[in-house]
C-alpha cells in the first residue's frame, strides 16, 4: 500500500511550469514526502524531500499543504528530458528502513 | 562517480536455467538494495544488505531467488530455477546513512537488468 494518491497521467508544454499533485491524507507526523522519478529505461532518480515546509533545490520545488495531506512538486520549466513516470512516496525514517513503498506514479508527457 | 552499475543490461533466457544479476553500488554507500519491477506490481522491494550483511529479504518471492553481497563493491541477485513469472526488471539501489541516521534518504539506482524467461 503506497499511501498515496496521483494521478495516473499529466501532459504539460515545453518550457511551461509544471504541478504534479499528490495526496497523503493520512500521513503521520514523523513521514517525509519524497519525490522520485523514472525516466523511461532508467531506474529512478531522486528529486526532493520535504518534512512541512517548501523546499527547493536544482530540479523542482515541493510545495506542502499546511495540513500535511497533499503535496505538489513543481517543475518550473518543464523541458523534454523531464518526461518521466513521478513517484510520490512516504517516507519514515524510524520505519521499516529501506523499503520505500512506491505507487504507480504520475507518468508525465512534454508536449514540444 | 559512475553511479550503480548493473550487468547485463539484458537478460534471455529459458525456463529452467540458472540467472545471476550483478550489482556494483556507489563507493562508499553501505546500504544495497534490491528492487523488481512489473507492470502488474510496480516496484518493489526483494531484499536489503548493510555492511554486506542481509537486513531484510521479506520481499524475496520464494526459495528460487537469492542474493548475496560478498563484499562492499559487489552484490548478486540469483533465480535458480527461473520461470516466465520472473520476467521483470530488476534494480539495484545503494544509499549512505543520512542526517538522519537512516539508510532511505536518498537512493541511487542502477539502470536495471531486463529479465526476459522464455
Amino acid at each position: 500500500d503506497a499511501k498515496t494518491t496521483q494521478p495516473n497521467s499529466m501532459e504539460s508544454n515545453e518550457e511551461e511550469p509544471v504541478h504534479l499533485p499528490c495526496n497523503h491524507s493520512t500521513i503521520s507526523g514523523t513521514d517525509y514526502i519524497h519525490w522520485y522519478r523514472q525516466l523511461p529505461s532508467q531506474g529512478p532518480e531522486y528529486v526532493i524531500h520535504g518534512l512541512t515546509s517548501n523546499v527547493n533545490n536544482r530540479m523542482a520545488s515541493l510545495a506542502i499543504a499546511e495540513d500535511r495531506k497533499s503535496s505538489t512538486l513543481i517543475l518550473h520549466r518543464a523541458t523534454l528530458r523531464d518526461a518521466a513516470v513521478y513517484y510520490c512516496i512516504r517516507v519514515n525514517y524510524g520505519g521499516s528502513q529501506g523499503n520505500l513503498i512506491f505507487g504507480k506514479g504520475t507518468k508525465l508527457s512534454v508536449k514540444p | 562517480d559512475a553511479g550503480v552499475i548493473q550487468s547485463p543490461r539484458h537478460e534471455v533466457t529459458e525456463m529452467g536455467q540458472e540467472v545471476t544479476l550483478r550489482c556494483k553500488p556507489i563507493s562508499g554507500h553501505d546500504y544495497l538494495f534490491w528492487y523488481r519491477q512489473t507492470m502488474m506490481r510496480g516496484l518493489e522491494l526483494l531484499i536489503y544488505f548493510n555492511n554486506n550483511v542481509p537486513i531484510d529479504d521479506s520481499g524475496m518471492p520464494e526459495d528460487r531467488f537469492s542474493a548475496k553481497m560478498p563484499n562492499a563493491s559487489f552484490s548478486t541477485l540469483k533465480i535458480q530455477p527461473s520461470e516466465p513469472r520472473d520476467s521483470a526488471v530488476y534494480f539495484c539501489a545503494s544509499s549512505f546513512v543520512g542526517t538522519h541516521s537512516a539508510p532511505n534518504e536518498k537512493l541511487f539506482f542502477g539502470s536495471g537488468t531486463q529479465l526476459s524467461v522464455l
